[in-house]
């Protein structure tokens, strides 16, 4: 089986950095995503790590630990539009299917 | 332009009475999903196919059916034996294997009186 963990919420500051971390226990393991959905709307895709260390993209950037089962998602120079749901989800590597975690609710505030 | 079709965006069915999804993809895609979403919560896998004649139960596929006669479509049919179908229902594509993404459509929000 798979378990995804992520905190439900978390609330940040405009212009502030936020870390929202991810852990996962999986019976096979092909790479870990996180998408961001804002209320309503359908996920969209922020990145995709496979191998360990740091993928940035802009001002977001990925991290993964495949030894610790671990992965963070770090936002920098937060904007009132960040205020969304991040979901982090796994691949699972036998079947190719996605499964996600329950998401972390970001608040932004000015 | 490439994407993912579903439709409608909001429906709303009587209880007992079974309803459909449509779900088309224009990209090519091998691999199909349908994940059901609740206020709050994350996207459960309710079905998923890899290949056109072919598909597999998720987590939560009681109450629920699906086919994939064609490669571009991916039904969901909720049947009344679904206890609780009042729900945000998300189809997704992705290509074969190696894929980095998965692609999401608009989604149809589902409520049953």
């Amino acid at each position: 089986g798979q378990n995804i963990d992520q905190p439900t919420e978390m609330t940040a500051t405009e212009g502030a950095i936020v870390q929202i971390n991810c852990t996962y226990q999986t019976s096979g393991f092909n790479g870990l995503f996180w998408y961001q959905q804002h209320a309503g709307e359908a996920p969209t895709f922020l990145s995709y790590n496979v191998l360990d260390g740091l993928e940035e993209k802009g001002r977001f950037s990925s991290f993964l630990s495949r030894s610790k089962g671990y992965s963070y998602l770090l936002l920098k120079e937060l904007q009132m539009k960040d205020s969304a749901s991040y979901l982090c989800a796994v691949r699972d590597g036998g079947f190719q299917k996605l499964v996600f975690g329950t998401g972390t609710r970001l608040l932004v505030s000015p | 332009d490439g994407g993912i079709t579903q439709s409608p965006k909001y429906l709303f069915r009587k209880e007992g009475q079974n309803v459909t999804l449509s779900c088309e993809q224009n990209l090519n895609h091998d691999a199909m999903y349908w994940y059901r979403q609740d206020p709050g919560q994350g996207l459960r896998l309710i079905y998923y196919s890899q290949i056109v004649n072919d598909f597999q139960k998720g987590d939560i596929a009681e109450g629920y059916s699906v086919s994939r006669e064609k490669k571009e479509s991916f039904p969901l049919t909720v049947t009344s034996a679904q206890k609780n179908p009042t729900a945000f229902y998300l189809c997704a594509s992705s290509p074969g294997q190696l894929w980095t993404e998965a692609f999401f459509g608009q989604g149809t929000r589902l409520t049953v009186v």
